[in-house]
C-alpha cells in the first residue's frame, strides 16, 4: 500500500525559506513521480509542479517558477519541496502525491504559515 | 486555456445519491480526467480515473457506492447511498500539454 508521510508544521517569517519533505512507501519510489500541489485558506487546489523520481527531471508551475525548488534522495525515497521569498500569501497547506498525470496517493499535508 | 469548472457548492440527503458535474473547457472534451475528495478531517483521496472512453478505475478501498461516467465535455461523479461521511470537498483534475495539471475549483458536498 502506498504511503506519504509529509514533515510536520512550520511557521516561517515573510522572505524566509520553507523546505517541506515527503516520504514515500509501497512502492519503487523511481519508477514514478512526485506533485506537489497546496491550499491556501478558504482556496481550492492549485498545482505546484512535479518532479521525476527515476532522474529528477522536474516541471514548474510558470507562477512558482524561481521561487520553488523540488528534489529527491531516492536512497531515503524522499521528495523534497523548497519555496523561498516567503510571502504572507504562501501560508497554506502543501501536499505531496504520487504522479504527474493521474495523482494517485496523497500526503497528509503540511501547513506553512508564513507571518511576522 | 484548459479550464475545468465545478458549481461551487451540492447537497443531498443522507442515504440519497448525488451527481458532481465538472466541465471541461472548449476544445478540450476529449481529456481524462480524475476526482478526488478533499475531507475536512481525513485529508484528500483519490477516487477515480474518467478515461477518454467514459470508463473509470477507482482507486484503492473506493466504495462501489462511487462511480463516475461521462457525456460530451462533461465528467461525472455519482455518489450512491450518501453517508454522513462523504460530507466533503470534491475536485476534478486534468493534465495537459507538458504536464501541467489543472483543477476544477472544486464543489463543496452537504449530506443534509
Amino acid at each position: 500500500q502506498v504511503h506519504l508521510v509529509q514533515s510536520g508544521a512550520e511557521v516561517k517569517n515573510p522572505g524566509a525559506s520553507v523546505k517541506v519533505s515527503c516520504k514515500a512507501s509501497g512502492y519503487t519510489f523511481t519508477s514514478d513521480d512526485i506533485t506537489w500541489v497546496r491550499q491556501a485558506p478558504g482556496q481550492g487546489l492549485e498545482w505546484m509542479g512535479w518532479i521525476s523520481g527515476y532522474n529528477g527531471y522536474t516541471n514548474y508551475a510558470q507562477k512558482f517558477e524561481g521561487r520553488v525548488t523540488m528534489t529527491t534522495d531516492t536512497s531515503t525515497s524522499t521528495a523534497y519541496m523548497e519555496l523561498r521569498s516567503l510571502r504572507s500569501d504562501d501560508t497554506a497547506v502543501y501536499y505531496c502525491a504520487r504522479g504527474h498525470e493521474v495523482l494517485d496517493s496523497w500526503g497528509q499535508g503540511t501547513l506553512v504559515t508564513v507571518s511576522s | 486555456q484548459l479550464v475545468l469548472t465545478q458549481s461551487p457548492s451540492a447537497s443531498a440527503s443522507l442515504g440519497s445519491s448525488v451527481k458532481l458535474t465538472c466541465t471541461l473547457s472548449s476544445g478540450h472534451s476529449s481529456y481524462a480526467i480524475a476526482w478526488h475528495q478533499l475531507h475536512p478531517e481525513k485529508g484528500p483521496r483519490f477516487l477515480m480515473k474518467i478515461k477518454t472512453d467514459g470508463s473509470h478505475t477507482k482507486g484503492n478501498g473506493i466504495p462501489d457506492r462511487f462511480s463516475g461516467s461521462k457525456s460530451g465535455a462533461e465528467r461525472y461523479l455519482i455518489i450512491s447511498s450518501l453517508q454522513s461521511d462523504d460530507e466533503a470537498d470534491y475536485y476534478c483534475q486534468t493534465w495537459g500539454t507538458g504536464t501541467t495539471v489543472v483543477f476544477g475549483g472544486g464543489t463543496k458536498l452537504t449530506v443534509l
